[in-house]
């Protein structure tokens, strides 16, 4: 069975802080998938970074950045200098590929409160 | 503007009433998805459509029904069996890519409150 774990349930931090959220996830399937979404108060989901299980290579989006490790099976978030308007409930979530179901179900972990303060 | 509507943003509902949420995409995304969200939780699936005429149950369908007559909308119905309804409801949708369904793109939900 698939699962997603965010540890950390909230996290506040100051304005221009770096912050990690983590991520750890099980699975069997060899092929499979890891998403992270942001939720602002307004409560959609925002997509954000999608990366398959044969990508290690670490992604960096402007302030965001991504850490897959397989070894330890976690895909870690790191926000750099945050703001204010990063203040969301991130979530983590893991597809699986070819072993799975066909359509290719999304387990998503609990997800994880930031709050910045200005 | 392409993207996923639904409507109405909020809804109340009485004690044993049923009630009809609404998901439209202009995305031409072949499946959809309805999650629901509860306070300090994760999404859980309620049902899901790969295509038209076509719906699967997700983790959590008691107490709801779907329809896919259209490519575009998936409604959701929360009948009087759903015994604890009250919660934030997702619609999602994606495209198929070789048989398997890509990105999930949410809309911006409906929250339901019964009375």
């Amino acid at each position: 069975a698939q699962k997603v774990t965010q540890a950390q349930t909230e996290i506040s931090v100051v304005e221009k802080e770096d912050v990690t959220l983590d991520c750890v996830y099980e699975t069997r399937d060899t092929t499979y998938y890891l998403f992270w979404y942001k939720q602002p108060p307004s409560g959609e989901l925002v997509f954000l970074i999608r990366r398959n299980s044969f990508d290690e290579q670490n992604e960096i989006s402007g302030r965001y950045s991504w850490n897959f490790q397989k070894s330890t099976s976690s895909f870690n978030f790191t926000i750099t200098a945050s703001q204010v308007v990063d203040s969301a409930v991130y979530f983590c979530a893991l597809r699986d590929g070819a072993g799975g179901t066909s359509y290719g179900k999304l387990t998503f972990g609990q997800g994880t409160i930031l709050t910045v303060h200005p | 503007d392409g993207g996923i509507t639904q409507s109405p943003k909020y809804l109340f509902r009485k004690e044993g009433q049923n009630v009809t949420l609404s998901c439209e995409q202009n995305l031409n995304h072949d499946a959809m998805y309805w999650y629901r969200q509860d306070p300090g939780q994760g999404l859980r699936l309620i049902y899901y459509s790969q295509i038209v005429n076509d719906f699967q149950k997700g983790d959590i369908a008691e107490g709801y029904s779907v329809s896919r007559e259209k490519k575009e909308s998936f409604p959701l119905t929360v009948t009087s069996a759903q015994k604890n309804p009250t919660a934030f409801y997702l619609c999602a949708s994606s495209v198929m890519t070789s048989g398997y369904t890509d990105t999930q793109y949410f809309g911006p939900g409906t929250r339901l409150t019964v009375l």
